[in-house]
C-alpha cells in the first residue's frame, strides 16, 4: 500500500513538498520504480517523475527544470518536490508503483496507486 | 512525446449493454522484437486511485472481471466492456509506456443511461 502526505495548500511560486509511505514491501526492490503522477481539476492524469531506490531516474520534460525525487530506503519512502509552483500546478497528487523489468531495463504500467491528495496552489 | 487520444470523451450505456472506448496514439506502440503492445487501460473512480485493468493492450489483470477486453495493435486499440454493470460507471484511461515520457488519454466517462 502506498499513502501519500504532505501541505494541502501551497503559496504561489513556493515549494511543494510531497511523500509517499510504502507499506506492504521494500523500496529497495527491482520489481518497481516509484513514480508521481498528477491530475488537475476536471483533467486527465499527467507523470511527472519515476525513480529506482538505486537513485535513477527519470522525469516528465515539461516539469524537469522544477522538479526532484528522491528515495529513503531506511525510511521506506519517497519524495517529489515541485519548485516554483503557480495556479497550473493545483491537482491531486498520486504516488505509484511502477512495474519495472529488471532483464530488459523497461517500465510499463502504475500499480499500485496511493489515495492521491488535493495540493491547492493559492494565496 | 506520444500524443494519446481517446474517443468518445463520455458515453452512456445502458445495464448489460456493451461500451466501447477508443484510443489511438500518435506514433505505434508495437515493439516489433518481441510483438508486444507496450499499453495499459485503468478505470478510475471518484474517490479512488486509478486501477489497473488491461496490460500489454489485452491482457487482463488479476481480479479484472471477464467482461473487460482490450484489443488492438500499433495505434489504435479499444477497451470493451461487454456487459456494463452499475460498478462499472468511472472514467477510463488508456497509457503507453513504449517509452518517456509515459502519457496517458485525456479519458472517457462511462455512465448509465
Amino acid at each position: 500500500q502506498l499513502q501519500e502526505s504532505g501541505p494541502g495548500l501551497v503559496r504561489p511560486s513556493e515549494t511543494l513538498s510531497l511523500s509517499c509511505s510504502v507499506s506492504g514491501g521494500a523500496t529497495n526492490t527491482n520489481s518497481y520504480y516509484w513514480g508521481w503522477i498528477r491530475q488537475p481539476p476536471g483533467k486527465g492524469l499527467e507523470w511527472i517523475a519515476s525513480i529506482h531506490y538505486s537513485g535513477n531516474g527519470y522525469y516528465n520534460p515539461s516539469l524537469r527544470s522544477r522538479v526532484t525525487i528522491s528515495v529513503d530506503t531506511s525510511e521506506n519512502q519517497f519524495f517529489l518536490r515541485l519548485t516554483s509552483v503557480t495556479a497550473a500546478d493545483t491537482a491531486v497528487y498520486f504516488c505509484a508503483g511502477q512495474n519495472y523489468d529488471l532483464s530488459s531495463g523497461s517500465l510499463s504500467w502504475f500499480d499500485p496507486w496511493g489515495q492521491g491528495v488535493l495540493v491547492t496552489v493559492s494565496s | 512525446d506520444i500524443v494519446m487520444t481517446q474517443s468518445p470523451d463520455s458515453l452512456s450505456v445502458s445495464l448489460g449493454g456493451r461500451a466501447t472506448i477508443n484510443c489511438k496514439s500518435s506514433q505505434s506502440v508495437l515493439f516489433s522484437s518481441n510483438n508486444k503492445n507496450y499499453l495499459s487501460w485503468y478505470q478510475h473512480k471518484p474517490g479512488q486511485p486509478p486501477k489497473v485493468l488491461i496490460t500489454w493492450a489485452s491482457t487482463r489483470e488479476s481480479g479484472v472481471p471477464d467482461r473487460f477486453s482490450g484489443s488492438g495493435s500499433g495505434t489504435d486499440f479499444t477497451l470493451t466492456i461487454s456487459s456494463l454493470q452499475a460498478e462499472d460507471v468511472a472514467v477510463y484511461y488508456c497509457q503507453q509506456y513504449y517509452f518517456t515520457p509515459w502519457t496517458f488519454g485525456q479519458g472517457t466517462k462511462v455512465q448509465i443511461k
